[in-house]
This record gives C-alpha cells, sequence and structure tokens, in this order.
C-alpha cells in the first residue's frame, strides 16, 4: 500500500524568508501524481501544486516550487518570499495514476507559522 | 470558476441520529468522492463513486455509511446511526479527466 510521511510535524519561517516542506512517499507504481494542499484555518483543502511522475522537470507555480525525486521518493515543496498569507496546514498527497478515480492518500501535515 | 459546494457547513447532531451531507460537484466531472478529516488528524478517504455506483471504499466505511447520487448533481453522504466518533470535517471533491480533484469547503459534523 502507498504511503506518504512528512516528518515535521510544525515549521517556522521568517516573513519574506524561503521555506522547504520534507515529504517522502512510498509506492511500488511508476505512474503516479503528487500534491501539496494548503488548509487555512477556514480548513478549506486548496490545492497548491501538482507533479507528474512522469515529468522530470520540477512543477512550479508563482512562489512555490517542488523538489521531486523519484528515485528517493521525496517531494519537498519550497515557499519563497514567505507571506503571512501563507501560514496554514501543508499536506502532502499521492494518487496512483492507474485509474481515474483512484483515491488520495494524505500525509499527516506540517503546520507552516509565518513569523512578522 | 466552477467549484463544489457543500451544505451545510456546519451541522451539529445527537448520538444515534441520522445526517445527510449534501455536495453539489463541478457540473461535467464524472468522479466523486467523500474524505474525513477528524480534528487534528490527516484527511482520510471513506468513498469514491463513478457511474452510479461505490468505486472503492475504506475500512471507516462501514455499513453505517451509504452514498447516492439521487437527482443528476447532488452527491451524498448518509451516516445512519451518528457516534461520537462521527465528529469531523467530511470533505466532498470530484474530478474530471485529469488527474486533479477539487476539493469542497468541508462540512463540519459534531456529534453531541
Amino acid at each position: 500500500a502507498q504511503t506518504v510521511t512528512q516528518s515535521q510535524p510544525e515549521m517556522s519561517v521568517q516573513e519574506a524568508e524561503t521555506v522547504t516542506l520534507s515529504c517522502t512517499y512510498d509506492t511500488s507504481e511508476s505512474d503516479y501524481y503528487l500534491f501539496w494542499y494548503k488548509q487555512p484555518p477556514s480548513r478549506q483543502m486548496i490545492l497548491v501544486i501538482r507533479q507528474e511522475a512522469y515529468k522530470q522537470q520540477n512543477a512550479t507555480e508563482n512562489r512555490f516550487s517542488v523538489n521531486f525525486q523519484k528515485a528517493a521518493k521525496s517531494f519537498s515543496l519550497k515557499i519563497s518570499d514567505s507571506q503571512l498569507g501563507d501560514a496554514a496546514m501543508y499536506f502532502c498527497a499521492y494518487r496512483s495514476g492507474l485509474n481515474r478515480d483512484d483515491k488520495i492518500i494524505f500525509g499527516k501535515g506540517t503546520r507552516l507559522h509565518i513569523l512578522p | 470558476e466552477p467549484e463544489v459546494t457543500q451544505t451545510p457547513s456546519h451541522q451539529v447532531t445527537q448520538m444515534g441520529q441520522e445526517v445527510i451531507l449534501r455536495c453539489v460537484p463541478i457540473s461535467n466531472h464524472l468522479y466523486f468522492y467523500w474524505y474525513r478529516q477528524i480534528l487534528g488528524q490527516k484527511v482520510e478517504f471513506l468513498v469514491s463513486f463513478y457511474n452510479n455506483e461505490i468505486s472503492e471504499k475504506s475500512e471507516i466505511f462501514d455499513d453505517q455509511f451509504s452514498v447516492e447520487r439521487p437527482d443528476g448533481s447532488n452527491f451524498t453522504l448518509k451516516i445512519r446511526s451518528t457516534k461520537l466518533e462521527d465528529s469531523a470535517m467530511y470533505f466532498c471533491a470530484s474530478s474530471g479527466r485529469g488527474s486533479e480533484q477539487f476539493f469542497g469547503p468541508g462540512t463540519r459534523l459534531t456529534v453531541l
């Protein structure tokens, strides 16, 4: 079975600085997707960034980028120029590419604090 | 921009009562899901639904739970006889032909 591990329960970063959130996963599949979701205090799940396993190029979305290391099964999220609005719980997530309706498997999350 | 909606935003019920949580997925989506998040814990998969039947369900999704797409637009989760441990945030999600699942804002269920 696939698993997602986030080893950092909480992190803090100074406003305008850069922070990296770690994630590792375990799977025997070759076709899959990885995601980072943001959950602010409202508890809405917001997709931050997506990576297809077959793509070697790391995904980027404005200030958010990932470091996808397929062989190491590592998928870290880098937030540049941190802003107060980035404070939230961040979940790393995995989805198999086998079937279109495969479930998403979430890690336990990392709570990110932004220090003014 | 199309979005998944859920009602109610907060439901309070007595233990043993039935609750129905409602979701309106994005209109051209084909795949529908329910997830649950107990406060302070990770988001857990409950069930997926496609072509009017359950595709997959987790061990959490026991006989007390059921899902339905009664009218082609709504997607509901029913808990037949709620327990204290059912208190959680329930998220509906839907997806089309791509990889991404779009999540609704969630329904907070409180069982007293």
